[in-house]
């Protein structure tokens, strides 16, 4: 079975700072991974995903993430966050089985301040 | 376009009251899913249904029950609603087979508060 360990339940930055919330991946076969983002009392949405190819993926709101397949890592990255980027960040992991077995980390709360 | 779309978004129960929460998708998806969300728990998967007709239970399906009533709809009922379950639910639907990544569209939630 896979499981997803996100490092950081919390992570509290400044306007404008660069930000990193780091997940950590196991799993015994390859893997697709998924960053999903749930803004306050909203349902959840995908920021960005790797399925194969460049390690480096692009998502929405100028978000990116790395996949590291030797250190079993997908964090995600912002070079400037927005006030409007307070959300709650989850990091998924799915194996193929011919439907969705997506396994979710913890959640880590970005706070962004002014 | 309406995706998947969840039914009541709010209900407060007393324990061992039941409720059914109703969820449908738009999307021709064949595979449904029911997680509940709690705090520092992430989301934890209590039933899927992997296609029309079938139905297995995830990692927390103790005291829920599901019907998957057509492609369309995917039930999540609740017999005897205990405090424990209160929290925020949510149904999720994903392509399956060939060309299928696992990726989860969601519905917008449902609150349940078990007093």
């Amino acid at each position: 079975a896979q499981s997803v360990t996100q490092l950081d339940s919390q992570v509290p930055v400044f306007e404008e700072a660069p930000v990193e919330l780091r997940c950590n991946y196991s799993s015994s076969v390859s893997v697709y991974l998924f960053w999903y983002v749930q803004y306050p009392n909203q349902g959840l949405q995908l920021l960005l995903k790797y399925l194969s190819g460049s390690t480096l993926v692009k998502g929405i709101n100028g978000f990116e993430a790395e996949f590291n397949k030797s250190q079993t890592s997908f964090h995600l990255r912002k070079p400037s966050v927005h006030i409007s980027d307070t959300a709650e960040y989850f990091c998924a992991v799915s194996v193929l089985r011919g439907y969705s077995t997506l396994t979710f980390g913890k959640g880590t709360m970005l706070l962004v301040s002014p | 376009n309406a995706g998947v779309t969840q039914t009541p978004k709010f209900q407060v129960l007393k324990t061992g009251q039941s409720m059914t929460l109703q969820c449908a998708q738009d999307m021709n998806h064949n595979s449904m899913y029911w997680y509940r969300q709690d705090p520092g728990m992430g989301l934890r998967l209590i039933y899927y249904s992997a296609s029309e007709g079938t139905t297995d239970k995830g990692e927390v399906p103790n005291g829920y029950n599901v019907s998957r009533l057509n492609k369309r709809e995917f039930s999540l009922r609740l017999e005897s609603a205990a405090p424990s379950q209160t929290s925020v639910y949510f149904c999720a639907s994903s392509v399956t087979g060939t060309g299928s990544t696992g990726e989860l569209f969601f519905g917008e939630g449902s609150r349940l508060t078990v007093l």
